[in-house]
């Protein structure tokens, strides 16, 4: 089955200690990117990646690092998370850039 | 940079009601993109509109893309409680897509 996997589905942490949230596409997609979606502030982009070791940042990737080393994985890193980045996180994957695959989501709480 | 507003935030309907959703950007859109997301759940692509002025049918809902490439709506027509969940408009693509808010449906049997 076609899909994007993200793991895990639900984290609490405490602030300061690192995290990293996996993502990995089966369908040989090139785009990737990963957004953060708060109550009334819909998705916001926090970094793409147009193919392997193409990253660049979107509208909010302060706090956050991400990796593509192989085109079907695209990590999510936190080095020192903050409450302020307590959310649900979503991974995407699109073969062209438009018409995005969404993972099942991240909801990560930071204490 | 490039904003999508998106109207209403909420919109409450009576199953058989008809629903319209408005997405609106400050700059010119390459495409328009639609997504639903039922709650508890992630966003699912519906489609998206390329050309000025197009007009695409899925079954009860009608996706249009306006004139200047600024705007755009989704409406459906008898809403159903199959169709609650939260519709996203989203302009442009790769580095420059821009989600809006969304409007979140909830359908009274």
């Amino acid at each position: 089955e076609a899909q994007v996997t993200q793991n895990p589905r639900y984290l609490i942490t405490v602030t300061g200690k690192k995290l990293t949230v996996t993502c990995s596409q089966n369908m040989n997609h090139e785009y990737m990117s990963w957004y953060r979606q708060d109550p009334g502030l819909g998705l916001r982009q926090i970094y793409y990646s147009m193919n392997v070791e193409v990253t660049d940042k979107g509208d909010v990737p302060e706090g956050y690092k991400v990796s593509r080393k192989e085109k079907r994985n695209f990590p999510l890193i936190l080095e020192s998370p903050s409450p302020n980045q307590t959310s649900l996180y979503f991974c995407a994957s699109s073969l062209s850039g438009y018409g995005y695959t969404f993972g099942s989501g991240t909801r990560l709480t930071v204490v | 940079g490039q904003q999508v507003m998106q109207i209403p935030q909420y919109q409450h309907v009576q199953e058989g009601e008809d629903f319209t959703t408005y997405c609106n950007s400050s700059t010119t859109l390459s495409n328009i993109q639609w997504y639903k997301q039922r709650p508890g759940g992630h966003p699912v692509f519906l489609i998206q509109l390329v050309k000025s002025g197009e007009v695409k049918k899925q079954k009860r809902l009608t996706f249009q893309f306006g004139e200047a490439k600024k705007n755009s709506s989704l409406h459906i027509t008898a809403t159903q409680t199959t169709d609650v969940g939260t519709y996203f408009c989203a302009g442009g693509g790769n580095n420059d897509m821009r989600f809006g808010a969304g409007t979140r449906l909830t359908v009274k049997p």
